[in-house]
């Protein structure tokens, strides 16, 4: 199947700073992918849905402003978390659909686990 | 709306014994429904998928679900647990055809293996 690469696997940041996150499709183009949050024992969250070449489409309750989200291409989505606070931390996770032809399937990164000290 | 239930959160079967994990779904369209697990600091990973075309769909390492549109249900089974099944299962759904839908996600399912 194909590849989602997500980078970093877990971060460690201080209150006030800003981390970003990045997500690759190795082996094929997706012009949507999507960035999920997911709590402890919880399930996933649907946070933005990332679009190639245009502003992403949030969630209602999830402020644009302390989420940035850019897809600056076909294969790289990035999810920079701003002036970051303990109540951030958590796992994201994001997902992206091959855009060609009739694929059916998300395939997700390995997550990022954010730890705000 | 779509929704999706994954009734238990945690199931504990023994070794061998039948593994069911229950998902019912709610959508006002045609669904695509999804069965993914996720192991400790790990993203998803596909264990198969419903895409209206045969309602019994076999996936990876075993596992099998049926789509059963009346009871609006997508249940995952698998004959034979092993100890490396233990994980978090999570059922999902989204609209069917093309397109970059939205995945819908239940609340997960803790499997949990016993000797």
């Amino acid at each position: 199947g194909a590849v989602v690469s997500q980078h970093p696997s877990w971060v460690i940041c201080k209150s006030g700073t800003s981390v970003k996150i990045e997500c690759r499709s190795l082996d094929f183009q997706a012009t949507t992918m999507f960035w999920y949050r997911q709590f402890p024992k919880q399930s996933l969250m649907l946070m933005a849905t990332s679009n190639e070449g245009s502003k992403a489409t949030y969630e209602q309750g999830v402020e644009k402003d302390k989420f940035l989200i850019n897809h600056a291409s076909l294969t790289l989505s990035t999810l920079t978390v701003t002036s970051a606070h303990p109540e951030d931390s958590s796992f994201y996770i994001c997902s992206a659909r091959d855009t060609k032809g009739l694929s059916t399937e998300a395939f997700f990164g390995q997550g990022t686990r954010l730890t705000v000290v | 709306a779509q929704s999706v239930t994954q009734l238990g959160s945690h199931v504990s079967v023994s070794e061998g014994a039948l593994v069911l994990l229950r998902c019912n779904y709610s959508s006002s369209v045609p669904p695509y429904l999804f069965w993914y697990v996720q192991y400790p600091n790990q993203g998803l990973q596909l264990l198969l998928k419903y895409t209206s075309a045969a309602t019994l769909v076999k996936g990876i390492n075993g596992f099998e679900a049926e789509f059963k549109k009346s009871e609006t249900s997508f249940h995952l089974t698998k004959p034979s647990a092993h100890m490396s099944d233990a994980a978090e299962y999570f059922c999902a759904v989204s609209k069917a055809g093309q397109g970059a839908q939205k995945l819908v996600f239940g609340q997960g399912t803790r499997l949990t293996i016993n000797p």
